[in-house]
């Protein structure tokens, strides 16, 4: 049961590249969401998914894309990469049902210079 | 909107000490859930407790245990016996109770680092 998994680990791109952060898990949870890390900040929620072809947006969706196509991947899309969007990057899933717990991926660090 | 906040920054702690992390939020809701999530150097986000806010009894997990005061809105986390093993990042996390799964809404934190 691999859980949560997160590729790559890490990245650096160059201002205005684009690149897809990749999340899938196994243990069939209809919830998925992404956060972004950055230091004195905590996580901060840029997209979720309840559910295979619904999307919406969290507290920072500024700059980033997501589509759910089925209930296993929740890509994240980078369209044009600033250095504002250097962060680390979770990939988080859960049960619908009420008070599921979360299970994190390991987190992809990202640097764009 | 709901918001966390963790007022200690950064706290040290000698081996086998005690140590209580603090985190107060702010929300209408009355039924939700808190918890403290830990995040080593290795980055992974591991849930430490869990508590629901209709229950009165406070939390434990082994050598960890939180304080809830609802009506101050207060939950702090103690580390009982700290060991290495327990330097981490601290997250003290808010749920909305609802009958899907819903949004988990951090703190900023608190770096703990437990010395010999």
């Amino acid at each position: 049961n691999a859980g949560v998994t997160q590729t790559p680990k890490f990245q650096v791109l160059k201002t205005g590249q684009s690149m897809t952060l990749q999340c899938a898990q196994d243990m069939n949870h209809e919830y998925m969401s992404w956060y972004r890390q950055d230091p004195g900040m905590g996580l901060r929620l840029i997209h979720y998914s309840v559910g295979a072809g619904i999307t919406d947006q969290g507290e920072v969706p500024n700059g980033y894309n997501v589509s759910r196509s089925t209930t296993e991947d929740f890509p994240l899309r980078l369209l044009s990469a600033a250095p504002s969007q250097t962060s680390v990057y979770f990939c988080a899933s859960s049960p619908l049902r009420v008070g599921g717990g979360y299970t994190f991926g390991s987190g992809t660090r990202l640097t764009v210079v | 909107a709901q918001t966390v906040t963790q007022s200690q920054p950064e706290m040290s702690v000698q081996e086998a000490e005690t140590v209580t992390l603090s985190c107060t939020y702010d929300t209408s809701e009355s039924n939700y859930y808190l918890f403290w999530y830990k995040q080593p150097p290795s980055r992974q986000m591991i849930l430490v407790i869990r508590q629901e806010a209709y229950k009165q009894q406070n939390a434990t997990e082994n050598r960890f245990s939180v304080n809830f005061q609802k009506a101050a809105k207060s939950f702090s986390l103690k580390i009982s016996d700290s060991q290495l093993g327990d330097t981490a990042m601290y997250f003290c996390a808010f749920m909305r109770l609802t009958g899907t799964a819903s949004k988990l809404t951090f703190g900023t934190g608190t770096r703990l680092q437990v010395t010999l």
